[in-house]
């Protein structure tokens, strides 16, 4: 069983269109995070939520809205995507809060906006 | 504010060297955590070691070690007789006890030559 899970792995859309990546994990951790990967490798930390509560917002256009239905997902939602979007999302999840330990990855969402 | 700097961008080496890997970190909390982890080239994230700032012992895992020095605020990796498979991106990461997000450097791209 995949510990933390996207979907989908692969995405090529327009500029302009709405687009959702969907994250589960099924290791019982409270914290899940959204990282952006872009095409320089860097990684940067964009959200993160605590037990379906939203802890970090690291300065992300408001286009781009997370949802937590329930401490096990965590999903991505942009609008109106724009070039600069094209990236690999990473979610992750971690056992504790503050965070001590050790993040556990997803496989990663490529984004491709054309 | 916290940052971490790798500043070797890309290395090379011949299969069976050494090869470190440095990163220097910046914080102001005297209680933190340091991370590496490696990203192969198929794409995911994989967690290597979590030293936490009241731990300055070094750490071996086979030829993986770790050289942790608060004086000169570096956390070091050397890989000891290379391989191939150990061609990766590298990221150091730091997270602040306090602060429930991990930062992670620009990392390091490692290609070992055969």
């Amino acid at each position: 069983d995949t510990a933390v899970s996207q979907t989908p792995k692969y995405l090529v859309t327009q500029m302009g269109n709405d687009k959702s990546i969907k994250c589960e994990q099924n290791l019982g951790h409270d914290t899940m995070y959204w990282y952006k990967q872009d095409s320089k490798k860097f990684l940067k930390i964009m959200f993160s939520y605590n037990n379906k509560e939203l802890i970090i917002n690291e300065t992300v256009p408001n286009r781009f809205s997370p949802k937590s239905p329930d401490k096990a997902h965590l999903n991505l939602h942009i609008n109106s995507l724009e070039l600069g979007d094209s990236a690999v999302y990473f979610c992750a999840s971690s056992p504790n809060l503050p965070n001590t330990g050790e993040l556990f990855f997803g496989e990663g969402s490529r984004l491709t906006v054309l | 504010a916290q940052k971490v700097t790798q500043a070797q961008t890309e290395i090379s080496v011949v299969e069976k060297e050494d090869v470190t890997l440095d990163c220097v970190y910046e914080t102001r909390d005297t209680t933190y955590y340091l991370f590496w982890y490696k990203q192969p080239p198929s794409g995911e994230l994989v967690f290597l070691i979590r030293r936490n700032s009241f731990d300055e012992q070094n750490e071996i895992s086979g030829r993986y070690s770790w050289n942790f020095q608060k004086s000169t605020s570096s956390f070091n990796f050397t890989i000891t007789a290379s391989q191939v498979v150990d061609s990766a991106v590298y990221f150091c990461a730091l997270s602040e006890g306090r602060d429930d997000k991990i930062i992670f450097g620009k990392g390091t791209r490692l290609h070992i030559l055969p």
